[in-house]
Formats: C-alpha cells, structure tokens, sequence
C-alpha cells in the first residue's frame, strides 16, 4: 500500500524568508502524481503545486516550487519569500491508481 | 465558476442517531470523493463516486455509505452514529476522477457526535 510521510508536524519561517517543508512517499506504482495541499483554518484544502510522476521537471507555481527525486520518493515543497498568509496546514499527497493518501501535516507558522 | 458546495457546515449529532451530509460538485464535474479528517486518524479516504457509480471504496465499516445523483451532486450516510465519527467530513470533485485534472475540495461538513 501508498503511504505518505511528513516527518514535520511543526515549522516556522519569519517573514520574507523561505522554508521547505519534507514528504517522503512509498509507493511500487510508476505512473502517479503529488501533491501539495494547504489547509488555512477556514478548512478547505487548496491546491498549492502538482508533479507528475513521469516530468522530470520539479513544478513551479510563483513562490512555491518542488523537489521531486523520484528514485528516492522525496517530493519537497520550498515556499519563497513567506508571506503571514501561508501560514496554514500543509499535506502532501499521492495520487497513484487507487485513492488518493494523504500525509499527516505539517503546521506552518510564520512569524512578521 | 462556483467551487464545492458542502451542507450543512456544522451539524450535531447524538450517538445513535443517522446523519446525511451533502456536496454538490463544480459544474461539469463527474467525480466526487468524499474524506474523513481527525487529528487522530489524518485524512482518511472514505468512497468515490462518477456518475452514479462507487468505483472506490475506504476502510470504513458498513454504516458509512453514500450515493451520487444524475446531476452529481453527492450525499454520505452515516447511521448509528458513534462518539468517534466525530470529524471534518471533506468532499473532493474532479472532472473525472483521475489525478490528471486535479481535485477541488469543499469546505467541509465538522460533525460532533455527543
């Protein structure tokens, strides 16, 4: 079975400066994607960065950019320039052939 | 385009007791896959639906049950509610189900079972 690993429940970033946050996956599939999720306390989950499996090139979305190393089922999320509105629950999931899994969070807090 | 539209927004139950949660998809949406969030437990996948079919099912016990109407909108089931199905009952949509086109989340229906 697909799990996702986020071995950071807490991280902390000042304002301006970056953060990455780890996910590690496991997984036999060959064709799959991740993702990237926020979660603020309004609760809906929002779509922050996808990555194909197959593209060997990490995705970017403005400040938000991975590193995805697919022989070592990392996918990282690097956040420039942090802003008080990332603060939120972060989950990285996987999206193989069967449902999708989800990782246990990890909490952002940036501070002004 | 209006996002993902979960009813009620908070409910309170007591053990026992059934309760039906609603989602109605994005427009032109055909799947819709519905999650159960606690802090215990994390997000845990519950069942998806595409045009009127389960195609996939979680690890949940019988009481946990759901439908898909022609329009695709969604509905879950809980009956006799216990302490522990008290969480964030998420639903997902997407075009078709499959990762390629994204999932758009709702936000959510928090459930207290008493």
């Amino acid at each position: 079975a697909q799990t996702v690993t986020q071995s950071q429940p807490e991280m902390s970033v000042q304002e301006a400066e970056t953060v990455t946050l780890s996910c590690t996956y496991d997984t036999s599939e060959s064709d799959y994607y991740l993702f990237w999720y926020k979660q603020p306390p309004s609760r809906q989950m929002i779509l922050v960065i996808r990555q194909e499996a197959y593209k060997q090139q990490n995705a970017t979305e403005n400040r938000f950019s991975v590193n995805f190393q697919k022989a070592a089922k990392s996918f990282s999320l690097k956040i420039s320039d942090s802003q008080l509105g990332d603060a939120a629950m972060y989950f990285c999931a996987y999206k193989g052939n069967n449902d999708m899994r989800f990782g246990a969070g990890t909490r952002l807090t940036v501070k002004p | 385009k209006a996002g993902v539209t979960q009813t009620p927004r908070y409910l309170i139950k007591t053990r026992g007791q059934q309760v039906t949660l609603s989602c109605s998809p994005i427009s032109g949406h055909r799947s819709v896959s519905w999650y159960q969030q606690t802090p215990g437990q994390g997000l845990q996948f519950l069942f998806e639906y595409f045009s009127e079919t389960q195609r996939n099912k979680g690890n949940f016990p019988g009481r946990f049950s759901g439908r898909q109407f022609s329009n695709s909108r969604s509905e879950m089931n809980v009956s006799t509610l216990e302490l522990g199905d008290s969480a964030l009952y998420l639903c997902a949509s997407s075009p078709y189900g499959g990762a390629r086109y994204g999932y758009t989340f709702g936000s959510g229906t928090r459930l207290t079972v008493v």
